[in-house]
């Protein structure tokens, strides 16, 4: 079984209010990733959770706050975003995360659509 | 500076015309390179990882090969639920980030 999985699929909010994506994996994967991909662009990487500990932020604006509560589920928290936010975004998870050259493949979920009016 | 391109950026086939697409990267140090096929507004789902120069990987009508500046994705007698949008991506370099190509867009005729 190689599944993401994603709530919620859509994701509707003005600029004030304060929402949160959820990503679960069951696969026993220590690594996590949150991407954001617009129309016809290739995915982003935003954050990288590695053993449930921040590893990677790609200077990502503070109105994102991602959270790993445990090692099957991440969270993206979202406060005071900006039209230009809207995407979808992208969770995916890796048996071990990127490093000392190990390789190893990232499984994507389905994404939520996120559209910030 | 590390570089991941696609090409052509769309293609439009007939029903049963094989074809490849390409997918040529400029980094230091591959530790990997990996297809996915993405549909419109859901997640890419992964078809292959090659590692090494030489290494080729079969799925149904697909086949991914890689050499030490390219990897390519030959489709052959492809259906119209072949289409989708195709991604190559990278992971290299001593912070083994992974670099998205922009991907193909592949359209199959009836």
């Amino acid at each position: 079984d190689t599944e993401v999985t994603q709530t919620p699929k859509h994701l509707v909010m003005g600029m004030t209010n304060k929402k949160s994506l959820k990503c679960e994996q069951h696969m026993g994967h220590r690594a996590m990733y949150w991407y954001k991909q617009k129309a016809k662009k290739p995915p982003e990487l935003m954050f990288v959770y590695s053993y449930e500990k921040l590893s990677i932020n790609e200077s990502v604006p503070s109105r994102f706050s991602p959270e790993c509560p445990n090692s099957s589920l991440l969270n993206l928290h979202l406060h005071a975003l900006q039209p230009e936010d809207s995407a979808l975004y992208l969770c995916a998870s890796s048996q071990a995360p990127p490093s000392g050259g190990v390789t190893d493949t990232q499984y994507f979920g389905p994404g939520t659509r996120l559209t910030v009016l | 500076e590390d570089q991941v391109t696609q090409s052509p950026e769309a293609l439009r086939l007939q029903e049963g015309e094989s074809s490849s697409l390409n997918c040529s990267y400029t980094v230091s140090g591959l530790r990997g390179l990996f297809w996915y096929r993405q549909d419109p507004g859901k997640g890419p789902e992964f078809l292959f990882t090659l590692y090494s120069a030489g290494e080729e990987k079969e799925k149904e009508r697909l086949k991914a090969t890689l050499t030490k500046k390219e990897s390519f994705l030959h489709i052959t007698a492809p259906k119209p639920e072949d289409s989708a949008t195709y991604l190559c991506a990278v992971q290299a370099g001593r912070d083994d980030k992974i670099i998205f190509g922009k991907g193909t867009r592949l359209h199959i005729l009836p």
